[in-house]
């Protein structure tokens, strides 16, 4: 298992202004995964973050708009960059064992419910 | 392309049972999550089916028919703290999950 902080727990921005997300996990792992939820909607991946190596995005994300740092094994960040209100949702970090010999759950970190006015 | 449905929202009574479907079309399967997520909360693991059959763990239990690409949770004696969305997460083959967009779940006394 992993426990996984994230914060800010929630926040209130202005548009074209910037918010940075800080996941931190309480083991080391190799892959940590960003992702939002929008309202009534599934989650939707939006990058990899991978350590030591730029992030992996999903198709209808870019860098330019979420910067992701992975500075160590055990903490990352997503910037959501000049904000719109349409970016108002929750964003989550993830952890995740992918493939091996078992396949195990995600553990999510709180979540940040970012308000964009 | 890749595709989970489930209903949207249910509403059950305090004390029943309640069955929630989960129907996937995915580039390969390498096993089907259900979460629990309370409003405001991130998601919270419930079950992993990775071959037919049901699991079964406490009040909760799991379905899983590959063949059909169909799951369901069953909750038994329902209770009010059950009340939450209910998500169905498919592993594809490159082991990224997609996910359904949840099922409400209103239980009412």
């Amino acid at each position: 298992s992993a426990v996984i902080s994230q914060k800010p727990s929630r926040d209130i921005c202005q548009r074209g202004t910037s918010l940075t997300i800080q996941c931190q996990v309480d083991s080391q792992v190799t892959m940590m995964f960003w992702y939002r939820q929008q309202p009534g909607q599934s989650l939707t991946l939006i990058a990899t973050a991978n350590q030591g190596s730029e992030a992996t995005y999903e198709s209808g994300f870019v860098i330019d708009k979420f910067p992701i740092s992975r500075p160590n094994l055990t903490f990352s960040t997503l910037t959501v960059s000049n904000m719109s209100p349409e970016d108002s949702s929750i964003y989550l970090c993830s952890v995740e064992d992918r493939g091996g010999q078992v396949n195990t759950e995600a553990f999510f970190g709180q979540g940040t419910r970012l308000t964009v006015v | 392309g890749q595709n989970i449905d489930q209903p949207t929202e249910m509403t059950a009574t305090e004390g029943a049972i309640v069955q929630i479907n989960c129907t996937y079309q995915t580039s390969g399967f390498n096993g089907l999550f259900w979460y629990q997520q309370h409003a405001g909360e991130a998601p919270t693991f419930l079950s992993y089916n990775v071959l037919d059959g049901l699991e079964e763990k406490g009040r909760f239990s799991s379905f899983l028919s590959r063949s059909k690409g169909y799951s369901y949770l069953l909750l038994k004696e329902l209770q009010m703290k059950d009340s939450a969305s209910y998500l169905c997460a498919v592993s594809d083959s490159n082991y990224q999950l997609i996910w359904g967009a949840g099922t409400k779940l209103i239980i009412k006394p």
